[in-house]
């Protein structure tokens, strides 16, 4: 069964540092997203991307963070400067289409910023 | 924006019994979905539930959705060992799977 695949799995980083998050959504997937979810908060939106282009970003989504699909089957998010409140498990997901509302997700990518 | 609450928040059940999860949420919604969760893992997509729609099934999971009291409650029927997991609620305001998740609902299953 096609599944969403994300690297790595855990990574930890000095405060200040850059990490890239990586995701390999399925394949005849068009929307992509990234979530983040704070140990023991709720799961928050934080971007979705259709056609090469952001198509929406909340308010945690500031100038710190990016995204990218460099290739056709990657789809990474760059954090900047990484701050010690960016610890958290961040998934990606996809979905076909917006009218099946299903989003596929990840295993998720545990970020610890020391 | 509207956010999902789930309650209760954890619930400890025998298998076999039946296990029902509520969620509210504040503002309208095209769509609420639930999602489950084992600890350390993904979030796995269970059933979508659409605003026009009142109950839905789909092998032991029934969802109801009440638009006038801006809720909805998931039942497991006849639930197992491997139920054991978090329930989340999420709901979608624009059909954009822009999704608000409630904080959760913890479900132990004793064998």
């Amino acid at each position: 069964e096609p599944e969403v695949t994300q690297t790595p799995s855990h990574q930890v980083t000095q405060m200040g540092q850059e990490v890239i998050l990586r995701c390999v959504p399925i394949s005849n997937h068009l929307y992509f997203y990234w979530y983040r979810q704070i140990l023991g908060q709720k799961v928050e939106f934080l971007v979705s991307f259709y056609n090469n282009e952001i198509s929406e970003k909340s308010e945690i989504f500031d100038d710190q963070f990016s995204v990218e699909r460099p290739d056709g089957s990657n789809f990474t998010l760059k954090i900047r400067s990484t701050k010690l409140e960016d610890s958290a498990m961040y998934f990606c997901a996809s979905s076909f289409s917006l009218n099946t509302g299903e989003l596929f997700f990840g295993e998720g990518s545990r970020l610890t910023v020391l | 924006s509207q956010q999902g609450e789930e309650d209760p928040q954890a619930l400890s059940i025998q298998e076999g019994e039946n296990a029902t999860m509520n969620c509210s949420y504040k503002t309208s919604i095209n769509n609420l979905q639930w999602y489950r969760q084992n600890s350390g893992r993904g979030l796995v997509h269970l059933i979508l539930i659409r605003s026009n729609e009142r109950e839905k099934h789909s092998g032991r999971l029934r969802v109801t959705l009440d638009t006038s009291k801006k809720s909805s409650s998931l039942l497991i029927t006849a639930s197992r060992a491997a139920d054991t997991a978090s329930y989340f609620c999420a709901t979608d305001a624009l059909g954009n799977n822009r999704l608000a998740f409630g904080k959760g609902n913890q479900v132990v299953v004793i064998p």
